[in-house]
């Protein structure tokens, strides 16, 4: 069963601090893993994607981290804004290209 | 580039009726998608085409949802009859050709309530 697990569900913390987003799954035989933001309402924002053969990608204050052997990622967010307050959503790539999704980590940035 | 674009952006009907979702996907991009999300189940897809041909389709609910891509610009999922249940926000995505990018762009969904 490919199963993608976030945690933590949500997330509050104070505008400045360095966070990590979890994301586990049980399929180590994995084609890439994107990370997405969804704001209230809106659709999905892709933020970064990793290929199996890679380990990190990084976006400004964004660090995307992928271990296939524990079968975990990792979203680092540096310096949290309040603007970063939305959804953000993991996906694995599965079979006939589809994603698989997380249920989300909702993330709460407050001044 | 206008990114993937849906319509209606909100939909709202009485169950029985038929509902027609449309997407544009981006411009030179060959495969396209069709996910739901609701509280319950999350984001799942419904079906996958590449090239205009739909390559797996195991994520449609029931015989009452059916998807087509007549052309590489143009796709639409219809439900036909509508129930309360399917109340959701429907969104399209599409992706460059394999060796470009596997990265999925989203459009901003179609959210449909139906009453």
């Amino acid at each position: 069963k490919q199963e993608v697990t976030q945690i933590p569900a949500a997330l509050s913390v104070p505008e400045g601090e360095n966070l990590v987003l979890n994301c586990s799954f049980t399929d180590s035989a994995i084609y890439n893993l994107q990370w997405f933001r969804q704001d209230p309402g809106k659709g999905l924002t892709s933020l970064l994607l990793i290929q199996s053969s890679q380990r990190e990608q990084t976006s400004g204050r964004l660090n995307a981290s992928l271990d296939k052997s524990s079968g975990r990622s990792t979203l680092y967010i540096a310096a949290s804004q309040p603007g970063d307050s939305a959804t953000y959503l993991c996906a694995r790539r599965g079979g006939y290209n589809k994603l698989i999704f997380g249920a989300g980590t909702r993330l709460a940035v407050h001044p | 580039d206008a990114g993937v674009i849906q319509s209606p952006r909100h939909e709202v009907t009485e169950m029985g009726q038929e509902v027609t979702l449309r997407c544009k996907p981006i411009s030179g991009h060959n495969s396209l998608f069709w996910y739901r999300q609701t509280m319950m189940r999350g984001l799942e897809l419904l079906i996958y085409f590449n090239n205009n041909v739909p390559i797996d389709d195991s994520g449609m609910p029931e015989d009452r949802f059916s998807a087509k891509m007549p052309n590489a610009s143009f796709s639409t999922l219809k439900i036909q009859p509508s129930e309360p249940r399917d109340s959701a926000v429907y969104f399209c995505a599409s992706r460059p050709r394999q060796g470009v990018s596997y990265e999925q762009y989203f459009g901003p969904g179609t959210r449909l309530t139906v009453t």
